[in-house]
C-alpha cells in the first residue's frame, strides 16, 4: 500500500552531534526516495535524494541510507547546527506508467540544543 | 525562494464556502502538483498536473477540483467547506511529468482556516 512512516516523531540533539533520522516505507515497488526539510512556516525543501539501486548517497554534510531488504531508510546529518531545525520527511516515488507520485511520511521533528 | 508562487498566504472562511487558491509554478515546469497538510496527517497528495491535464489524483474529495491553465498556473477549488478542510495546502512544480528526479519545488503554502 502507500504508506511511508517516520519511526520517532521528535528528535533532539545537541549542536555538533550527528544526527540520524528513520523512515519507514511499505511500498517494496517504489524505487526513489528523497528526503525533505521543512522549516517553520515554509514548503518543503528538497534534501538528497535515493535510487533503489543504491544503498548509500552522501550530500552536504547529509548522508541517505537505504535498505531495501528492511525497507528502511535514513537521513544522517554530519555535526548537527540549529539550522537544521525543521521537520524532516522522507518520501517514495510510486510510479503510474509514466506518471511519478511522491507519497510523504509523517515527518519528524528535528531540536538541535546549543 | 523556490521559484513557485501561492496566493493567497492566509484565508479564514466559514464552513459551507467555496474558496480558491491560486498557484504560479516556476518558470518553464510543466507540472503542478498539490499537497494537503494536517497537523496529524503529514502531506497527503492531492493531484497532479501535466501541461494542462491532469496526470494523478490521490485522496482529493469530490467536494475539491483543480485545473491547470494554458499559461500553467493552477487553482484548486474547494466547496462547501468543511472544519476538517483546515490546514495547509501546498503546491510543487517540476519540469516535467516524467522527470526521473524527485525534487519537487514548493511554494510557502496557503493556510486555510474554516470557522
Amino acid at each position: 500500500g502507500e504508506s511511508v512512516g517516520l519511526h520517532l516523531p521528535t528528535l533532539s540533539v545537541q549542536e555538533g552531534d550527528n544526527s540520524i533520522i528513520n523512515c519507514a516505507y511499505s511500498n517494496s515497488a517504489s524505487d526513489y526516495f528523497i528526503w525533505y526539510k521543512q522549516e517553520s512556516g515554509k514548503g518543503p525543501q528538497f534534501i538528497i535524494d535515493i535510487r533503489s539501486n543504491m544503498d548509500k548517497r552522501q550530500g552536504q554534510r547529509v548522508t541517505v541510507l537505504l535498505n531495501k531488504t528492511v525497507k528502511h531508510l535514513s537521513l544522517q546529518i554530519a555535526a548537527t547546527q540549529p539550522g537544521d531545525s525543521a521537520v524532516y520527511f522522507c518520501a517514495e516515488k510510486i510510479w503510474s506508467g509514466n506518471t511519478g507520485k511522491l507519497i510523504f511520511g509523517q515527518g519528524t521533528t528535528l531540536q538541535v540544543k546549543p | 525562494d523556490s521559484g513557485v508562487t501561492q496566493t493567497p498566504k492566509h484565508l479564514i472562511t466559514a464552513t459551507g464556502q467555496r474558496v480558491t487558491l491560486r498557484c504560479s509554478p516556476r518558470s518553464g515546469d510543466l507540472s503542478v502538483y498539490w499537497y494537503q497538510q494536517s497537523l496529524d496527517q503529514g502531506l497527503q497528495f492531492l493531484i497532479q498536473y501535466y501541461n494542462g491535464e491532469e496526470r494523478a489524483k490521490g485522496n482529493i474529495l469530490e467536494r475539491f477540483s483543480a485545473q491547470q491553465f494554458p499559461d500553467l498556473h493552477s487553482e484548486l477549488n474547494l466547496s462547501s467547506l468543511e472544519l476538517g478542510d483546515s490546514a495547509l495546502y501546498f503546491c510543487a512544480s517540476s519540469p516535467r511529468q516524467g522527470s526521473n528526479t524527485g525534487e519537487l519545488f514548493f511554494g510557502e503554502g496557503s493556510r486555510l482556516t474554516v470557522l
